[in-house]
């Protein structure tokens, strides 16, 4: 079982609407986790880290679940430019390692 | 602002030769890592490096050496390049053990085995 997994999608969503991702994570040790960003295969970039409280940047919302190992991504309001592919990505403080998800895909539609 | 910079950006090898992807962070970070990304299959981790002097394996170590020459500098080698091995490669850093805080990527390397 890879340690982190997503669903790759495609998610093909009008403008305006809400859509939500999740990802999950195998190894309770986990410490930090983050979402990513990525264009067409340019550099990820950090969209948000992710917070025990869950924590907002504007029309993004990150969750973390500890007792059930996941996170999640809300994406209220998605505009285009909010296509893109979105990876989770997670921490462990003991050695640092960082791993990916797959990514999921997301295309917003005019 | 440099950050991280990776070298070469594109390379296109022949099987059996061997090359060493470079990169380099101004950026005074204790954490280094190298990734591939195939299609549908996301970034996986190579190697990675918590500090000068240390390096582990990751996901998909296996046909890689790595070496932190110093602090700035953490490179990738393929000894005898395969097809299997074409990917764009992603050197990222980070400053850290126990630092909360984003990995910052280089633009990557498009490697092609032929």
């Amino acid at each position: 079982r890879k340690e982190v997994e997503q669903d790759p999608g495609p998610f093909n969503v009008p403008e305006g609407a809400t859509v939500a991702f999740n990802c999950t994570y195998s190894n309770s040790a986990s410490q930090s986790f983050f979402w990513y960003r990525q264009d067409c295969r340019k550099e990820p970039k950090l969209l948000m880290s992710v917070y025990s409280s869950g924590n907002e940047d504007g029309r993004f919302t990150a969750q973390l679940n500890r007792a059930s190992q996941y996170i999640s991504l809300l994406i209220r309001d998605s505009k285009l430019s909010d296509s893109a592919t979105y990876l989770c990505v997670v921490n462990w403080n003991r050695d640092d390692k960082i791993i990916f998800g797959k990514g999921t895909r997301l295309h917003i539609l005019p | 602002n440099a950050g991280v910079t990776q070298t070469p950006k594109f390379q296109v090898l022949k099987t059996g030769q061997s090359m060493t992807l470079q990169c380099a962070q101004d950026m005074n970070h204790n954490s280094m890592y190298w990734y591939r990304q195939d299609p549908g299959m996301g970034l996986r981790l190579i190697y990675y490096s918590a500090s000068e002097g240390t390096t582990d394996k990751g996901e998909v170590p296996n046909g890689y050496n790595v070496s932190r020459l110093n602090k700035r500098e953490f490179s990738l080698r393929l000894e005898s390049a395969a097809p299997s091995q074409t990917s764009v490669y992603f050197c990222a850093s980070r400053p850290g053990v126990f630092m909360n805080t984003e990995a910052f990527f280089g633009q990557g390397t498009r490697l092609t085995v032929v």
